[in-house]
């Protein structure tokens, strides 16, 4: 079975630091993986997503994520936080195969202060 | 605007009441899904659609009920409530059902507490 893990579940930093949140994920076959972010009191919606191709993929508000296959990694990054990306993170992966599920991880929340 | 709407957005209910509560999109999307948020659990889905009249279970579809006789409505159905479905629940949609990598847009929330 697919499963995702996001180590912190809590990540405090400074304005204008660097972040980056942690996702691992164990699959036996190929996989499809997603950042989505929520904002306070709203819905999902997507950050980024690696589907083929480079390994190096860039969101929107200035993310970026890596997909590592040999670490099962696909961390997320910003090299300058702001307030306004005070959310929670969720990473997701679907597998490769068949029809196709999305399952997300428990979540990080980045907590940004001035 | 493309969205996918969700009502009521708060709701407080007592066990065994039962409830609906309504999911709608304007994008024409074939497949459509039920979600709950749970601290420390992340999203679990409750029930999808791949598109009308084809529906099923998720990973915790107990005490839920689902139907999808029109494209752009995916109701969630809680027959007898109880205090352990009291949770965050959203609905999502996309286009796609064979190969679900399109892009899920998800509704804005449900706030559900059972007394």
């Amino acid at each position: 079975a697919q499963s995702v893990t996001q180590l912190d579940s809590q990540v405090p930093v400074f304005e204008e630091a660097p972040v980056e949140l942690r996702c691992n994920y164990s699959s036996s076959v190929s996989v499809y993986l997603f950042w989505y972010v929520q904002y306070p009191n709203q819905g999902l919606q997507l950050l980024l997503k690696y589907l083929s191709g480079s390994t190096l993929v860039k969101g929107i508000n200035g993310f970026e994520a890596e997909f590592n296959k040999s670490q099962t990694s696909f961390h997320l990054r910003k090299p300058s936080v702001h307030i306004s990306d005070t959310a929670e993170y969720f990473c997701a992966v679907i597998l490769n195969t068949g029809f196709q599920k999305l399952v997300f991880g428990t979540g990080t929340r980045l907590l940004v202060s001035p | 605007e493309a969205q996918v709407t969700q009502n009521p957005r708060y709701l407080i209910t007592v066990t065994g009441k039962k409830l609906t509560v309504t999911c709608s999109q304007n994008m024409n999307h074939e497949y459509m899904s039920w979600y709950r948020q749970d601290p420390g659990l992340g999203l679990r889905q409750i029930y999808y659609s791949m598109n009308v009249e084809v529906t099923d279970k998720g990973d915790v579809p107990e005490g839920y009920k689902v139907s999808r006789k029109e494209k752009r409505n995916f109701p969630l159905i809680l027959e007898s409530p109880s205090p352990n479905q009291t949770s965050l629940y959203f609905c999502a949609s996309s286009s796609r059902t064979a190969r679900s990598t399109d892009t899920q847009y998800f509704g804005p929330g449900t706030r559900l507490t059972v007394l």
